[in-house]
């Protein structure tokens, strides 16, 4: 199994909503992250975990909270968001943060914020 | 962050070559990668190239890195319709951090 799954596909949520977007990988790779992807832009890191312990928080504001419940799953939980929120969220996995292993990208999940 | 620059467009007919540039500032750069997004997909890894090769070939696709003008590139032989995508550059850094170039939307032209 060489894929990384994010549900949902699509979420449209209001900015009083609470959500939660989740991420699975099941190669055996204990570092993962999350992107931020705004249209035709590259994607800006946001957060990483290495060995399930969050290791880098780009500054992000605190109404995006991540959690690592165990070496597979990544979760972003949402809350009181803005428009300007609205993106692609992108998460990837890597091996491990040492070497050079390529980061394994997901498809994202397309958020809308109304 | 780094700064790691494309050219926004590149446009091509089928079966030409494609090039697409990528320029990058810090020289501790380990690896370089290009990822291949295609729309409203997540990013694909097409290859990669560690900082002490110039060359490296792999079917269509030959990345050539000049690392005194910390310039790297992508050509694409034999373009297809569905190479049509934004491609994205990435330096690994300093720190194990990934820095995304500005990506660079290919079109072709059938």
């Amino acid at each position: 199994d060489t894929e990384v799954t994010q549900t949902p596909k699509h979420l449209v949520m209001g900015m009083t909503n609470k959500k939660s977007l989740k991420c699975e990988q099941h190669m055996g790779h204990r570092a993962m992250y999350w992107y931020k992807q705004k249209a035709k832009k590259p994607p800006e890191l946001m957060f990483v975990y290495s060995y399930e312990k969050l290791s880098i928080n780009e500054s992000v504001p605190s109404r995006f909270s991540p959690e690592c419940p165990n070496s597979s799953l990544l979760n972003l939980h949402l809350h009181a968001l803005q428009p300007e929120d609205s993106a692609l969220y992108l998460c990837a996995s890597s091996l491990d943060r040492e070497t050079y292993n390529e980061q394994f990208f997901g498809p994202g999940t397309r958020l809308t914020v109304l | 962050g780094e700064d790691v620059e494309q050219s926004l467009f590149l446009s091509v007919r089928e079966g030409d070559s494609s090039v697409i540039n990528c320029t990058y500032t810090d020289s501790s750069s380990t690896y370089l990668y290009w990822y291949k997004q295609e729309p409203g997909a997540g990013l694909q890894l097409l290859t990669y190239i560690f900082s002490n090769m110039d060359m490296k070939q792999d079917q269509r696709l030959t990345v050539l890195l000049n690392k005194k003008d910390k310039h790297l590139s992508l050509r694409i032989a034999d373009t297809q319709t569905g190479d049509s995508a934004i491609y994205f550059c990435a330096e690994k850094a300093w720190g194990n951090q990934f820095y995304f170039g500005t990506g660079t939307s290919l079109t072709v032209i059938p």
